[in-house]
């Protein structure tokens, strides 16, 4: 089973400020990588795929790159409501299996 | 707009059966673009993936589950379940379901485009 750390397991930031959150696999995923975004109290929000291409409506604030096995989602600057909990998600295994990352939480400063 | 919702009982004892439904509403269960995923989320922790199923049955399941887990499907109804057996209280998490975009390829694309909100089952006696 691929194994995806997500470091650090929280990150306070300031609104405005830029947030870098890292995603490792433990084995190469290629670019068969995911983001999602979840706030309290909802379900997880799809935001980046292949690594890097932005889900539809995503604002260009968010960024994501990589392959292999490091990735990195980057958020340049951050607004209130970019506050929340964000996991990577590899399919590179697919099928038979997906595995998610821990997950970083980006809190205000 | 594509909708999915969970439902099933919010509290199970311990060693019985977890059993849940997605209803989708807004789109066919039968697209041959999609498998339904089981997702699921302890209190306070990470996402877990249970399993995924494609609308003519195919399978597949968390080795960490899989002896425990089976997911099935009713086209008629545009609905998928879950069947957790044994559960503990370890096994206490909201669950989700989602659609698990299913595309082949140079370029594969197999990731979660659309999630339910969500239920909470306790597994308590």
């Amino acid at each position: 089973e691929i194994v995806m750390t997500q470091s650090p397991a929280t990150l306070s930031v300031s609104p405005g400020e830029r947030a870098t959150l890292s995603c490792r696999a433990s084995q190469s995923v290629s670019s068969n990588l995911a983001w999602y975004q979840q706030k309290p109290g909802q379900a997880p929000r799809l935001l980046i795929y292949g690594a890097s291409t932005r889900a539809t409506g995503l604002p260009a604030r968010f960024s994501g790159s990589g392959s292999g096995t490091e990735f990195t989602l980057t958020i340049s600057s951050l607004q209130s409501e970019d506050f929340a909990v964000y996991y990577c998600q590899q399919y590179n295994d697919w099928p038979p299996s997906l595995t998610f990352g821990g997950g970083t939480k980006v809190e205000i400063k | 707009q594509l909708q999915l919702q969970e439902s099933g009982p919010g509290l199970v004892k311990p060693s019985e059966t977890l059993s849940l439904t997605c209803t989708v509403s807004g789109g066919s269960i039968s697209s041959s673009s999609y498998y339904w995923g089981w997702i699921r989320q302890p209190p306070g922790k990470g996402l877990e993936w249970i399993g995924s199923i494609y609308y003519s049955g195919s399978t597949y399941y968390n080795p960490s589950l899989k002896s425990r887990v089976t997911i099935s499907v009713d086209t008629s109804k545009n609905q998928f379940s879950l069947k957790l057996s044994s559960v503990t209280a370890a096994d206490t998490a909201m669950y989700y379901c989602a659609r698990q975009l299913t595309i082949f390829g140079v370029v594969p694309r197999y990731y979660f485009d659309y999630w339910g909100q969500g239920t909470l089952v306790t597994v308590s006696s």
